[in-house]
C-alpha cells in the first residue's frame, strides 16, 4: 500500500536549520511529484510548491524561496524539505503529498512537526 | 494566484443532518477542484476530486459538484466521524491553493 513516512518532530532555535524526510513506499516513486504544504497552528493548509521526481528540479511557490530547498534521494525514494536561518514564524507542520504532476494530492504524509524557539 | 473562498467558515450541525459546503473560487478552474477532510493533529485526506469523482473508500453519503467558479460539498447525512475541517483545493494552475477551511462542529 502506498504511503509517505515523515521524519520526527524538530525543535531547533533561531537561526538553526533542518532537514524534513518524507520517505514513499508502494508505488513507482518517479511516477508523482512531491509537494510540500505547510500548516501554521490553527491555521489553514499552504502549497510550499513541488519538485519533479524525474528530473530533481524544485519549483517554490512564492513566499518559499531563499531558506527553503527541495531535494531528494531516488535511491531511497525519499524527498526532502530543508529550511534554513529559521524563524519563529516558521513554526509549523509540514506535510508531504504526492500528486501524478498535476492533479489532487491523494496520499499524504503524517507530518512534520518543526518548533522554532530559544 | 487564484484565491479559493469558503462558505461558511464553521457550522454545527446534528448526526443526520444534510450539509452543505461552497467553495469560490476567484476565476475558472475547469472541476480541478478536490475536497480533503482533515481531523486534529491528522494529514488531510482527498475525499473528492476533479469536483465530483469520490475518492476509493470516502462513503457515499459525500458528494461533490460545481463547474467555473462554484463548486459545493455536501454530506447527505452526517455521521460522527464527518465531524472535522474541510478544505477545497484548486489544482488547474499554480500556485496551487486552498481555501480557508471550514469546521464541521456537532451541535
Amino acid at each position: 500500500q502506498v504511503q509517505l513516512v515523515q521524519s520526527g518532530s524538530e525543535l531547533k532555535k533561531p537561526g538553526a536549520s533542518v532537514k524534513v524526510s518524507c520517505k514513499a513506499s508502494g508505488y513507482t516513486f518517479t511516477s508523482y511529484a512531491m509537494n510540500w504544504v505547510r500548516q501554521a497552528p490553527g491555521q489553514g493548509l499552504e502549497w510550499m510548491g513541488w519538485i519533479n521526481t524525474n528530473t530533481g528540479n524544485p519549483t517554490y511557490a512564492q513566499g518559499f524561496t531563499g531558506r527553503f530547498v527541495f531535494s531528494l534521494d531516488t535511491s531511497v525514494s525519499t524527498a526532502y524539505l530543508q529550511i534554513s536561518s529559521l524563524k519563529a514564524e516558521d513554526t509549523a507542520v509540514y506535510y508531504c503529498a504526492r500528486d501524478s504532476y498535476g492533479s489532487r494530492f491523494d496520499y499524504w504524509g503524517q507530518g512534520t512537526l518543526v518548533t522554532v524557539s530559544s | 494566484a487564484i484565491r479559493m473562498t469558503q462558505s461558511p467558515f464553521s457550522l454545527s450541525a446534528s448526526v443526520g443532518d444534510r450539509v452543505t459546503i461552497t467553495c469560490w473560487a476567484s476565476q475558472g478552474i475547469s472541476s480541478y477542484l478536490a475536497w480533503y477532510q482533515q481531523k486534529p493533529a491528522k494529514a488531510p485526506k482527498l475525499f473528492i476530486y476533479y469536483a465530483s469523482s469520490l475518492q476509493s473508500g470516502v462513503p457515499s453519503r459525500f458528494s461533490g459538484s460545481g463547474s467555473g467558479t462554484d463548486y459545493t460539498l455536501t454530506i447527505s447525512s452526517l455521521q460522527p466521524e464527518d465531524f472535522a475541517t474541510y478544505y477545497c483545493q484548486q489544482y488547474y494552475s499554480t500556485p496551487i491553493t486552498f481555501g480557508q477551511g471550514t469546521r464541521l462542529e456537532i451541535k
